[in-house]
């Protein structure tokens, strides 16, 4: 069973970058897609994108000018950068994976409270 | 931009039937967006119940069924119970590597 961890700061400045990692076990990295989503407070969620171990990266067409995700095999991790952040991107983040062939998020992170303020 | 429409909430009573919906700003949904459902309780990660349309993940009760009903994905919940009130989103992959998910309906059991 994968198992996914959130870490990385919880407060970010405006107009910085909002950097997140996700941690994971008890599953191959090479053998399931690798997505964040978000929720801001009070709202609904929100895909930001994905990649695979191989590189391939896709992103939603609203974010895709400020984000990019990365992976790191050799760590078993993934990470997102979020460029010049607003108060609108306070939220919850959570990784998530997608098992090859279920085209679903089937396995999530607890999530990662990030808000951004001065 | 792809818009994918909940109802914004539903209430049911205990033991009862609810269907929920996901729906498109322009179009169809059909099985080529294989249509997903997740459960969310306050303050939890969301939890995947049905992928590729109508199949259930692990674990979920066989009271959770997915189906497409007329030009819509649908989530249906057969003899409902207390510990269903939460919220539902539905997620739809529109192509192009690109997900979108549904606007979301809270489900109250009274």
């Amino acid at each position: 069973q994968v198992q996914l961890q959130e870490s990385g700061p919880g407060l970010a400045k405006p107009s910085e970058t909002l950097s997140l990692t996700c941690t994971v076990s008890g599953g191959s990295i090479r053998s399931y897609y690798w997505n964040w989503i978000r929720q801001a407070p009070g709202k609904g969620l929100e895909w930001i994108g994905y990649i695979y171990y191989s590189g391939t990266t896709s992103y939603n067409p609203s974010l895709k000018s400020r984000a990019t995700i990365s992976i790191d095999t050799s760590k078993n991790q993934f990470s997102l950068n979020l460029r010049s952040v607003t108060s609108e991107d306070t939220a919850v983040y959570y990784c998530t994976a997608t098992t090859l062939g279920v085209d679903a998020f089937d396995f999530w992170g607890q999530g990662t409270m990030v808000t951004v303020s001065s | 931009q792809t818009v994918v429409t909940q109802e914004p909430s539903f209430s049911v009573s205990p033991g009862g039937t609810v269907t929920l919906t996901c729906g498109l700003s322009s179009g169809s949904v059909s099985t080529r967006y294989y249509p997903s459902w997740y459960q969310q309780t306050p303050g939890q990660a969301p939890r995947m119940l049905i992928y590729g349309t109508n199949i259930r993940s692990s674990g979920v009760p066989d009271r959770f069924s997915g189906s497409i009903l007329g030009n819509k994905a649908a989530l249906t919940i057969t003899g409902a119970q207390a510990d269903d009130e939460c919220d539902y989103y539905c997620v739809l992959y529109v192509g192009g590597g690109i997900y979108v998910f549904g606007t979301g309906t809270k489900v109250t059991v009274l």
